[in-house]
C-alpha cells in the first residue's frame, strides 16, 4: 500500500523568506503523480503544484518549486519570497498513474507566514 | 483549472433530521467523485468513492445507510447525512475527476461545514 508522510506538523517563516516543506512517500510502483495542495483558512483545497514521476525535471510554479528525489522517495515543496497569503495547511498527495482511485494524502503541515 | 461547486457551504440542522450536500462539476464531466470528511487540524479522510451510474464504494467504518451518496449524472453527486447527530458535525469536502482522461488531477469543492444541534 502507498503511504505519504509529512513529518512537520507546523512550520513558520518570516515574510519574504524561503521555507521548505518535507514529504516522503512509499510505493513499489514507478508510474505515479505527486501533488502539493494548499488549504487556506477558507478550507478550499487549491492545487499548488504537481509532478509526474517519469519527469526528471522538478516542477515549478512561480514562487513554488519542488525537489523531487525519486530514489529517495522524497517530494519537498519550496516556497520562495513567502507572502502572508501563503499561510495555510499544505498537504502532500500521491496517486498511481492510471488509477481511478482517490488521492492519498499526508497529514499536512500548517505553515504560518509572519510579518 | 476545472471548477467544482459544492453547496451549501454551511448548514445547521437539528438532531434527527437529514441534510443533503450537492457537488457539481461545472465545466467537465466527473466520472468519479470522492467524498471526504475533515476533522479540525487533520487531513482529509476518504468516506466513499462514487462512479457515475454505480453504487458508491464506502471506506471501512463509514455507514452507508447513514451517508447516502448518489451520483446519477456526470455533473452531480449528492451526499445525504440521514438522521444527523451532533457527532456528525464536521467539514465535508467533495472532489471530482474525469477518469477517462489521462490527467489524474482531482478538483475540489469549497467544502460544507455541517453543524448538528
Amino acid at each position: 500500500a502507498q503511504t505519504v508522510t509529512q513529518s512537520q506538523p507546523e512550520m513558520s517563516v518570516q515574510e519574504a523568506e524561503t521555507v521548505t516543506l518535507s514529504c516522503t512517500y512509499d510505493t513499489s510502483e514507478s508510474n505515479y503523480y505527486l501533488f502539493w495542495y494548499k488549504q487556506p483558512p477558507s478550507r478550499q483545497m487549491i492545487l499548488v503544484i504537481r509532478q509526474e514521476a517519469y519527469k526528471q525535471q522538478n516542477a515549478t510554479e512561480n514562487r513554488f518549486s519542488v525537489n523531487f528525489q525519486k530514489a529517495a522517495k522524497s517530494f519537498s515543496l519550496k516556497i520562495s519570497d513567502s507572502q502572508l497569503g501563503d499561510t495555510a495547511m499544505y498537504f502532500c498527495a500521491f496517486i498511481l498513474g492510471g488509477s481511478q482511485g482517490n488521492l492519498i494524502f499526508g497529514k499536512g503541515t500548517k505553515l504560518s507566514v509572519k510579518p | 483549472g476545472a471548477v467544482v461547486s459544492q453547496h451549501p457551504s454551511r448548514v445547521i440542522c437539528k438532531s434527527g433530521t437529514s441534510v443533503k450536500i450537492e457537488c457539481r462539476s461545472l465545466d467537465f464531466q466527473a466520472t468519479t467523485m470522492f467524498w471526504y470528511r475533515q476533522f479540525p487540524k487533520q487531513s482529509l479522510m476518504l468516506m466513499a468513492t462514487s462512479n457515475e451510474g454505480s453504487k458508491a464504494t464506502y471506506e471501512q467504518g463509514v455507514e452507508k445507510d447513514k451517508f447516502l451518496i448518489n451520483h446519477a449524472s456526470l455533473t452531480l453527486s449528492t451526499l445525504t447525512v440521514t438522521s444527523a447527530h451532533p457527532e456528525d458535525s464536521s467539514f465535508y469536502i467533495c472532489s471530482a475527476r474525469d477518469n477517462r482522461l489521462m490527467n489524474t488531477e482531482a478538483f475540489f469543492g469549497q467544502g460544507t461545514r455541517l453543524t448538528v444541534v
